[in-house]
């Protein structure tokens, strides 16, 4: 069965850089896009960015000057790093499986990862 | 970006309750809305898809309807195992979610 892992520093500091990993098992990274989802403490969800197995990338305006969404095809993982990061950056972290690219439905998510940004 | 705004923000049902909620685009989107059930601590889980397709394996409690800028998600007859946090989400352009419906117990 599909399933998608996510890993990675739980704590960073301000101003520094927020990488993620999600490592993805039971289907080829080749054949969907994968997207990043994150959701800060009690609040509701952001979309952060998407990428297909070509490499081809597209990011939610909003962090588009901070955000790297990249992808390697022979590990299955596809990896997030946000820099300049702020307090602001604190949430669960979520990788997902985009089914279908023109509905941008996501079917199959990581548990997620805290990821909390202080000094 | 597109607004997602959901009502109510929170409700107390009964198991057994038909439970309807809100979705409203600030543009429209057509059918390009999804649905997604949150319980706490876990990740959410897809239950519909444009606007108004059950993903698979879902139950058939669960039902969308709607197009443009006003959808609504159905829950026919509430089940213990259903009270979560919903939230839809449009894919018409940079996706957006809309900030979540909490079913309560009553």
């Amino acid at each position: 069965q599909v399933q998608l892992q996510e890993s990675g520093p739980g704590l960073v500091k301000p101003s520094e850089t927020l990488s993620l990993t999600c490592t993805v098992s039971g289907v080829s990274i080749s054949s969907y896009y994968w997207t990043w989802i994150r959701q800060p403490p009690g609040k509701g969800l952001d979309w952060i960015g998407y990428i297909f197995y070509t490499g081809s990338t597209n990011y939610n305006p909003s962090l588009q000057n901070r955000v790297t969404i990249s992808i390697d095809t022979s590990k299955n993982q596809f990896s997030l790093k946000l820099n300049s990061v702020t307090a602001a950056d604190t949430a669960v972290y979520y990788c997902a499986r985009v089914e279908n690219a023109g509905m941008q439905n996501f079917d199959y998510w990581g548990q997620g990862t805290l990821v909390t940004v202080s000094s | 970006d597109i607004q997602m705004t959901q009502s109510p923000s929170s409700l107390s049902a009964s198991a057994g309750d038909r439970v309807t909620i809100i979705c409203r685009a600030s543009q429209s989107i057509s059918s390009f809305l999804n649905w997604y059930q949150q319980k706490t601590g876990k990740a959410p889980k897809l239950l519909i898809y444009g606007a108004s397709s059950l993903q698979s394996g879902v139950p058939s409690r669960f039902s969308g309807s709607g197009s443009g800028t006003d959808f609504t998600l159905t829950i026919s007859s509430l089940q213990p195992e259903d009270f979560a946090t919903y939230f839809c989400q449009q894919s018409y352009s940079t996706p957006t979610f809309g900030g979540g419906t909490k079913v309560e117990i009553k």
